[in-house]
C-alpha cells in the first residue's frame, strides 16, 4: 500500500491564485519530500522536510509538516501556467525503502 | 554535467523476452533505485540499492532483478516479461537514503 497519500487528486486554478495540496502518510518517517512532474517526464526534487522541521520554504514554495498528525501541506503561491505539473510527496523509513504518493495534478491557467 | 541516464527510452517486447534497462549516475552516489509509473498509481518503488552489492526490495519487486556490480550502474533485468510489466519505468539516485533524488528521464515499457 502506498505511505503518501496526496489531496486533492486535481486542482484547478488561475495565474495568481494560490494551490495548495495535502500529504498524508501512515508510518514514522526521517524526511518528507516533495516532487514535480511535467508530463511523462522524469521528477524534479522541490523541497526536503525533516521530521524535526515544521516549516520550509523555497522561493515561492511553503512546505509544513505535522508529524503528529502525519500529514504535509505545500503551498505554490502566485501560481504560474509553467507551475502545470503533478506533484508528489514521498516518505523514507529507516531502512531505506522511499514511497510516494499517486500525486495531485495541478492545472494553471492564463 | 551531473544526470542519470536510462537506456532505452522506448521499448516494445514480446511476453517472455528478456530484457535489461541500464542505469547509470555520474555523480558518485551510493542510493539508487527503481520505480514504475502507472496511471492513478504514482512511483512506487521496485528495488533500490544502498551501495555497491546492497540490493533490496521495494513493494514491488516481482518479475523484476537488479544488481548493483559497480557504483554508478544500476540495470533492471525483466527475466521474463508479462503484459502487466507496461509501464513507466524511473532511475533515480542520491547520495544517501532519504535524500533529494534525481530521476533519469524514464523508460516506457510496452509488453506484448
Amino acid at each position: 500500500s502506498q505511505q503518501g497519500e496526496e489531496d486533492p487528486q486535481a486542482l484547478s486554478i488561475q495565474e495568481g491564485e494560490n494551490a495548495t495540496m495535502n500529504c498524508s502518510y501512515k508510518t514514522s518517517i526521517n524526511n518528507l519530500q516533495w516532487y514535480r512532474q511535467n508530463s511523462g517526464r522524469g521528477l524534479v526534487h522541490l523541497i526536503l522536510i525533516r521530521s524535526n522541521e515544521r516549516e520550509k520554504h523555497s522561493g515561492r514554495l511553503r512546505v509544513t509538516l505535522d508529524t503528529s498528525k502525519k500529514s504535509s501541506s505545500l503551498l505554490i503561491t502566485a501560481s504560474r501556467a509553467a507551475d502545470t505539473a503533478s506533484y508528489f510527496c514521498a516518505t523514507d523509513d529507516s531502512w531505506g525503502k522511499l514511497q510516494f504518493g499517486a500525486g495531485t495534478q495541478v492545472v494553471v491557467t492564463p | 554535467e551531473a544526470q542519470v541516464t536510462q537506456n532505452p527510452r522506448y521499448l516494445i517486447t514480446v511476453t517472455g523476452k528478456k530484457l535489461t534497462v541500464t542505469c547509470s549516475q555520474n555523480m558518485n552516489h551510493e542510493y539508487m533505485s527503481w520505480y514504475r509509473q502507472d496511471p492513478g498509481l504514482g512511483l512506487r518503488q521496485i528495488y533500490y540499492s544502498m551501495n555497491v552489492e546492497v540490493t533490496d526490495k521495494g513493494d514491488v519487486p516481482e518479475g523484476y532483478k537488479v544488481s548493483r556490480k559497480e557504483k554508478r550502474n544500476f540495470p533492471l533485468i525483466l527475466e521474463s516479461p508479462s503484459p502487466n510489466q507496461t509501464s513507466l519505468y524511473f532511475c533515480a539516485s542520491s547520495f544517501g537514503k532519504g535524500d533529494t533524488q534525481y530521476f533519469g528521464p524514464g523508460t516506457r515499457l510496452t509488453v506484448l
